[in-house]
């Protein structure tokens, strides 16, 4: 079935930088764009950003701008998530979420997100 | 950026009633790029809604999403123990943005 599994939770120290995996199966990875939203607890959801599986380009909401970076890699069909210079902050469940459908010869408009991963706590404290 | 508020922040209801959750944008939303998700403790999101009015995959037809522009509406037309949650709407007009939430709670 289409799903999406996320690594483990993990605890970081203030400053240090965090990498979250999210592994696509089930479907195309290179035909759905994938986003990472994060929910600080008891909080509400917050877009950090956009990658697009196929080429690898993204875009970053503007609060994110300079400390986080989203890769893929194809082979494994998975997406990473880097957070640099974390603060007590940053102390969050992160998910990763299927977005539009993506193809190079037509437009795609946008969509919501229909899939979503189980979510990664990261705790950031010293 | 498209700013999202939901009301009411709590809705306190009864299985067998209806429930009515509202989420105005400010701007407004272009093309009713507008989603509404479920999220129960401890679980990821689930999409109920997508433009504004259309139930993702295996949605009951009890869930039903109205409105366009800067009104939008979920509607829960009679409510199962199973449907008390957080409740979530999202734009993916321009950027993404999401509300802050209606908890529906068991009355």
């Amino acid at each position: 079935q289409v799903q999406l599994v996320q690594s483990g939770a993990e605890v970081k120290k203030p400053g240090a930088s965090m990498k979250v995996s999210c592994k696509a199966s089930g479907y195309t990875f290179t035909s759905y764009y994938i986003h990472w939203v994060r929910q600080a607890p008891g909080q509400g959801l917050e877009w950090m950003g956009i990658i697009n599986p196929s080429g690898g380009s993204t875009s970053y909401a503007q609060k994110f701008q300079g400390r986080v970076t989203m890769t893929r890699d194809t082979s494994t069909s998975s997406v990473y998530m880097d957070l640099s210079s974390l603060r007590s902050e940053d102390t969050a469940v992160y998910y990763c979420a299927r977005g539009h459908y993506y193809d190079s010869s037509v437009y795609s408009p946008p969509d919501a997100f229909d899939i979503w991963g189980q979510g990664t706590m990261v705790t950031v404290s010293s | 950026e498209i700013v999202l508020t939901q009301s009411p922040g709590t809705l306190s209801l009864s299985p067998g009633e209806r429930a009515t959750l509202s989420c105005r944008a400010s701007p407004s939303v272009s093309s009713s790029y507008l989603g509404w998700y479920q999220q129960k403790p401890g679980q990821a999101p689930r999409l109920l809604i997508y433009g504004a009015s259309s139930r993702a995959t295996g949605i009951p037809d009890r869930f039903s999403g109205s409105g366009s522009g800067t009104d939008f509406t979920l509607t829960i037309s009679r409510l199962e123990p199973e449907d008390f949650a957080v409740y979530y709407c999202q734009q993916y007009g321009t950027s993404y943005t999401f509300g802050q939430g209606t908890k529906l709670e068991i009355k």
